[in-house]
């Protein structure tokens, strides 16, 4: 099966840098995304990584160890819009990657 | 820019009633998903369907749930006999390629089972 491991919540300032981490179980890994999702919102796609390293997107950047089944989403210059819940996510390669499996989430607290 | 439809955005219902919640996916995409999430929980992948039939379901998407692409445009869940525990925000989402690891979700249906 697939787990994923992400911290519940993460506390920050603005304008600070702040770090979300996931852990991941899969038996056919393909990718790890990372979605962002406000409150009664849909969730966004940010970001993705299929091989190791660092993808930089403006104030996004998402890194990913395959070796360690491990990947982090950074958010720099941190806004109080980026209040949100943060979720890692898998794609299944065991069923053609049609299935996407999300961790339970990362609530985001930006103060001022 | 073009987005995930969904309809309605919050549908009431009785426990055991059949309910229908359509989505019109971004037109050039070929892949389509429903997800639900329970309130302050993940967000759970219930199918996907590409060439109208289904690629891959989970555990929760049993015998009471089915998906259908009517025509070119909408896709449909149907739930046939709701239960108190299918109350949850549901989610479809489309994607261009199989390979595009961006998937775009719609706003969402709030369906509540009493």
């Amino acid at each position: 099966g697939q787990s994923l491991e992400q911290p519940s919540e993460v506390t920050a300032v603005e304008g600070a840098i702040v770090q979300i981490n996931c852990t991941y179980q899969t038996s056919g890994f393909y990718g790890l995304s990372w979605y962002q999702q406000h409150d009664g919102g849909a969730p966004t796609f940010l970001s993705y990584n299929a091989l190791d390293g660092l993808e930089e997107t403006g104030r996004f950047s998402s890194f990913l160890s395959r070796s360690d089944s491990y990947g982090y989403l950074l958010l720099q210059e941190l806004q109080m819009k980026d209040s949100a819940s943060y979720f890692c996510a898998v794609r299944d390669l065991n069923t053609g990657g049609f299935k996407t499996i999300f961790g339970a989430g990362t609530r985001l607290f930006v103060k001022a | 820019e073009p987005e995930v439809t969904q309809t309605p955005s919050h549908q009431v219902t009785q426990m055991g009633q059949e309910v229908i919640l359509r989505c019109v996916p971004i037109s050039n995409h070929l892949y389509f998903y429903w997800y639900r999430q329970i309130l302050g929980q993940k967000v759970e992948f219930l199918v996907s369907f590409y060439n109208n039939e289904i690629s891959e379901k989970s555990e929760i998407f049993d015998d009471q749930f089915s998906v259908e692409r009517p025509d070119g445009s909408n896709f449909t869940l149907k739930i046939r006999s709701t239960k108190l525990e299918d109350s949850a925000m549901y989610f479809c989402a489309s994607s261009e390629q199989r390979d595009s690891y961006e998937q775009y979700f719609g706003p969402g249906t709030r369906l509540t089972v009493t």
